[in-house]
Parts: structure tokens; sequence; C-alpha cells
């Protein structure tokens, strides 16, 4: 079975910290992806990632970065958190091709205050 | 602006009774079309895709969808609804064929006994 795996359930950080949120996988997919989940929006993708050290910012990357130094592994960082990132955060993974789906982790839910 | 409608927020139906959950999308050609759901607290648990070929798609737990071109639309359906279908169902679509995923905004699904 595939598996995407983030660090975190649940985070509670204070408005202005630096935020690391960790995702995994073990299927050696080149693609990688962040999404933030809130009510009544689906979810939205902030980035996107199609190989090591490679990003595409999603349709909502503002106030966001992420870092892909090996090819399992996806940050997302929260340079400044803010009370308005307060979502739930699932990371996702595929592979490069056409005809292909993709894999989400269990999310982390994350609370600024 | 490439967008997908679930134009029912709730749907509540008795346990048996059949269901159908509505999605449209906007997009010039064909996308690639999925169907997830999401039990509380997890991630996205993938029933059903379509790329090409048979309009009808048969998903996981008894669920099938139809893709209609002309209506631009992409329904799920069950036949018998079981309690342990409660659970929110996003739509989305992959114009592009990377997994760049556009979700729409999800139906939640209650089930009476």
């Amino acid at each position: 079975d595939v598996k995407v795996t983030q660090s975190s359930r649940y985070l509670v950080k204070r408005t202005g910290e630096k935020v690391f949120l960790e995702c995994v996988q073990d299927m050696d997919h080149e693609n990688m992806f962040w999404y933030r989940q809130d009510p009544g929006l689906g979810l939205r993708l902030i980035y996107f990632s199609y190989d090591v050290k490679m990003k595409e910012k999603g349709d909502i990357p503002e106030g966001y970065s992420v870092s892909r130094e090996k090819k399992e592994r996806f940050s997302l960082i929260l340079e400044s958190a803010s009370t308005n990132q307060t979502s739930m955060y699932l990371c996702a993974s595929s592979y490069r091709g056409t005809n292909t789906e993709a894999f989400f982790g269990q999310g982390t839910r994350l609370t600024v205050v | 602006a490439q967008s997908v409608t679930q134009p029912d927020i709730h749907i509540t139906v008795s346990e048996g009774a059949s269901l159908e959950l509505r999605c449209n999308y906007s997009y010039g050609a064909t996308p690639y079309l999925f169907w997830y759901v999401q039990s509380p607290g997890q991630g996205l648990q993938l029933l059903l895709k379509y790329f090409s070929g048979d309009t009808l798609v048969q998903g996981i737990k008894g669920f099938e969808a139809e893709f209609k071109r002309s209506q631009s639309s992409f329904n799920l359906r069950k036949p018998s609804v079981h309690w342990s279908d409660a659970a929110e169902y996003f739509c989305a679509v992959d114009p592009g064929g990377y997994n760049k995923l556009i979700f729409g905004a999800g139906t939640r699904l209650a089930v009476h006994p």
C-alpha cells in the first residue's frame, strides 16, 4: 500500500512563529503536493513539486514556501504564521505520468493562536 | 477559469436508500475526473476515476459515476447506502494530467438509520 505520512496530526503555534509541516511518501513518486482544506472551499493547491529541488506555485502560495531536498520528503513552511493560516493541511503524492492518481496523507490540523 | 461545482453542501439519506451526488466542471476539454471520500479526521481516499473510455465508471465500496460530456457532469451514485458511507465527498478534476487537482467544495453525507 502507498503510504503518505504527515509528521503531525495536530499542531498549535503562535502568531509569528516559523512552522514546518513535513510529509514523507514511500512509493518513489516524482510528484508531491501541498493542499489546504477549509470548510466550504474544498481543497486548494498551495505548492507542487515534480522533482527534487523543483517546485511550482499553486493557487494560494502567499505566505508559504516549500522545500524538497529528497525525493520522498516535501516540507511546507510558514515563514511567519498568522491566524488566517489556521486550517487543515493535506499532503499528496503521485507518479509523474498521465493516467495516474494522487494519494493523500491523513492531514495536519494547524491552529495559529 | 477552471472550476468544479458540487451544488449540494449537505445531503441526508436513510440507510438502504439510493444516493446521487452531483458534480459539474468548467473546462474546455475533457479533464481527468475523480471522486474522493473523507471520513472524519482522515485524509482523502480515492473512490473512482475517469480518464477515458467507458463513461460509466465503477469504484470501491459499491460506488459508480457517470461522465456526461454534454452536461459537463460526473455524478456519483450508489444504489443502497450504508451507515458507514456517512462522510464528506469531493469531486475533483485534473485539467493537465499532472494530478494538480481542482476540487469542489464537497458534499457532506449524513445517513439516518
